[in-house]
């Protein structure tokens, strides 16, 4: 079985200064991993994916997350916080191999991001 | 090319009524995902559709049920309404099965009073 640990439930930062949102996974097959950003009464938004390439992904708005098969960590990174980041920020995994999990996403418990002026 | 749209927004029901929720997926998709979301908590997988067929299910009970259509239009249908069933029920289409990259409905919230 697969599961995701987002070892933050709230991080504040200020405009203008770094983002880290922090991601464990766990998982007997070779995973991709995923982030996604849900806005208050909208729709989750794919940020960027993993899917066994380079392990330094880039994404959508500035953002980039950094796959460690060693660390099991799967942290989304950004160098400079916008007002607009403030949202709930979802890691996910998907484990690409037999068995009754197969395909399916598994979200972790979510990361709201506030950002001060 | 068209979204993934959810009907309705919101939804409220008594403990013990059935309720049918509906997903229009996105154009050129085949595959639909359904998830629920409780307040404060990550989606949870509840069942997939793929070509008209349940693709693969979470730990969900049978009172938990669903359709695809032809067009590939999907419907949950939820049973005996349960007071936890309150939550944000979202709808993601892809194409090609379990693999494809699923893109997200803006959910129904219903309220189980």
């Amino acid at each position: 079985a697969q599961s995701v640990t987002q070892l933050d439930s709230h991080v504040s930062v200020s405009e203008g200064t770094p983002v880290l949102l922090r991601c464990n996974y766990s998982s007997s097959y070779s995973p991709s991993l995923f982030w996604y950003v849900q806005h208050p009464n909208k729709g989750l938004q794919l940020l960027l994916k993993y899917t066994s390439a380079a392990t330094l992904v880039k994404g959508i708005n500035g953002f980039e997350a950094e796959f460690k098969k060693s660390e099991t960590s799967f942290h989304l990174t950004k160098p400079s916080a916008h007002m607009s980041d403030a949202a709930e920020y979802f890691c996910v995994v998907r484990i690409n191999a037999g068995g009754t999990s197969y395909g399916k996403l598994t979200f972790g418990q979510g990361t709201i991001l506030t950002v001060h002026p | 090319e068209t979204g993934v749209t959810q009907s309705p927004t919101h939804l409220i029901k008594t403990r013990g009524q059935q309720v049918t929720l509906r997903c229009s997926s996105q154009s050129g998709h085949n595959t639909v995902s359904w998830y629920q979301q409780a307040l404060g908590q990550g989606p949870q997988f509840i069942f997939q559709y793929y070509r008209e067929e349940e693709n693969g299910r979470g730990n969900f009970p049978p009172r938990f049920s669903g359709l695809q259509f032809p067009n590939y239009s999907s419907e949950l249908n939820v049973n005996a309404l349960e007071l936890d069933d309150s939550a944000l029920y979202l709808c993601a289409s892809s194409l090609g099965g379990l693999s494809g990259e699923q893109f997200f409905g803006p959910g129904t919230r219903l309220t189980v009073l």
